[in-house]
């Protein structure tokens, strides 16, 4: 079964300052993974995915991932943060076995950059 | 490129009355919509998948006679929710994949629709 955890509800950090976005994985099969964003009352956004390749992946509004086999993560990172980055990030993994159009989404993290 | 809008963006109705909300591919052509309704502060849950042409398929636990999906354009698919009723207050959300000068098969996510029902 596939299944992504993203084990914080909140994250709070400073204007200026690194963030983190924490996401596990469990997968059967290739791991097809995902960062969206998604602002109040509105759909969500596409930030970055993880298909193949190299395990550091760059994306939208200077977001990045590092895709991490055996730790089983997939952690969306920003340099430096920025209070329009205030939203609900998503992390989702593709089911890559049985329906390729399912995509399984984590709990969401609220981010809080305070400036 | 790659836009999905919804209509409408938020609607009231009231209790045993139905409702329909549209989900459009504007400048893509989308071979499979997807329908997902998120409760507050919580996660996106994928109700159905639907091709255009064809039936939708429906999650487990998801009724098909109250959720009417309508996939009848490669542009567009609708959702009616028959005889709401207040637990059917919620957010919901249409994805569509598709083929787009800079992907292929990725899912696009319209805006949302919030459906109040009093």
């Amino acid at each position: 079964a596939q299944s992504v955890a993203q084990p914080e509800d909140q994250v709070n950090v400073a204007e200026g300052n690194p963030l983190t976005v924490k996401c596990t994985y469990s997968v059967s099969g290739n791991p097809y993974l995902f960062w969206y964003v998604q602002y109040p009352n509105r759909g969500l956004q596409f930030l970055l995915k993880y298909i193949t390749g190299d395990n550091l992946v760059k994306g939208s509004y200077g977001f990045e991932a590092e895709f991490n086999k055996s730790q089983t993560s997939f952690h969306l990172k920003k340099p430096s943060a920025l209070v329009s980055d205030s939203a609900l990030y998503f992390c989702a993994v593709r089911d890559s076995l049985y329906n390729f159009n399912k995509f399984y989404f984590g709990s969401g993290t609220k981010l809080n950059v305070k400036p | 490129g790659a836009v999905v809008s919804q209509h409408p963006s938020w609607v009231i109705c009231k209790s045993g009355t139905s409702v329909k909300i549209e989900c459009r591919s504007l400048d893509f052509q989308a071979t499979t919509m997807f329908w997902y309704r998120q409760f507050p502060k919580q996660s996106l849950m994928l109700m159905a998948t639907s091709n255009e042409g064809s039936k939708a398929t429906y999650e487990q636990g998801v009724e098909k006679d109250k959720f009417l999906i309508n996939h009848a354009s490669l542009t567009l698919s609708t959702l009616t929710v028959t005889s709401a009723h207040p637990e059917d207050s919620s957010f919901y959300i249409c994805s569509a994949r598709g083929i787009t000068k800079t992907s292929s098969g990725e899912q696009y996510f319209g805006p949302g629709t919030r459906l109040t029902v009093t």
